[in-house]
């Protein structure tokens, strides 16, 4: 049950581009599509941003989007906002019926 | 809309016992899987434990294993973590989160604010 890896922080300019991975195994994301992705503002409860890899839920914009290939997931986010400055956390279905997060990625928009 | 309202956190000494609340309204209770997801403030998250739908099935993290388990009331729209021979490394604010389908580790889609846990001699 060890937590999946992402990078501790990632910046970007209002505008650009950035790409967060998750980093697992043969026994989560790399077997199953029940990836997540959630948001994490200062003081607040996570949201989910993503599911299962590359769905977004209703109201989340279309600048979010997922992908995965192998044991890696990744997170884009496309033309970013100040308003997307937040902790950014995956999460995968495990083969032993658990639920794994990963370590959580800080992005600043600089 | 789906509301989660945790409680029954507090301080406890190393040893002491917890049992946390989570009640759910604004969805099919009985139709989702529900967890207990963890974080110690300035840290990542952490999750605990979850239950199927139906209870037929809970899962724990190893760290908490013998130790806690989950339950729930399907007629209650209420969701509990008993938590015994509690630890200092259990201090954290535990959230109820509500799983994306009927099985709880498929992933976690709405959360509550979470109840704050404080085990301490």
């Amino acid at each position: 049950q060890s937590a999946l890896t992402q990078p501790a922080s990632v910046s970007g300019s209002p505008g650009q581009s950035i790409t967060i991975s998750c980093t697992g195994t043969s026994s989560d994301v790399g077997s199953t599509n029940l990836v997540s992705w959630y948001q994490q503002l200062p003081g607040r409860a996570p949201t989910l941003m993503i599911y299962e890899v590359n769905k977004r839920p209703s109201g989340v914009s279309n600048r979010f989007s997922g992908s995965k290939s192998g044991n890696t997931a990744s997170l884009r986010i496309s033309g970013l906002q100040a308003e997307d400055e937040a902790d950014y956390y995956c999460s995968s279905y495990a083969v032993s019926s658990t639920l794994v997060f990963g370590g959580g990625t800080k992005l600043a928009v600089l | 809309e789906v509301q989660l309202v945790e409680s029954g956190g507090g301080v406890v000494r190393p040893g002491g016992s917890l049992r946390l609340s989570c009640t759910a309204s604004g969805f099919k209770f009985d139709e989702y899987g529900m967890n207990w997801v963890r974080q110690v403030p300035g840290k990542g998250l952490e999750w605990v434990s979850g239950i199927n739908w139906d209870a037929l099935n809970t899962h724990s993290t190893d760290s908490v294993k013998g130790r806690f388990t989950i339950s729930r009331d399907n007629a209650k729209n209420s969701l509990y973590l008993q938590m015994n021979n509690l630890r200092v490394e259990d201090t954290a604010l535990y959230y109820c989160a509500r799983a994306q389908g009927g099985i709880a580790a498929t992933g976690t889609d709405h959360w509550g604010q979470g109840t704050l846990v404080t085990v301490s001699s």
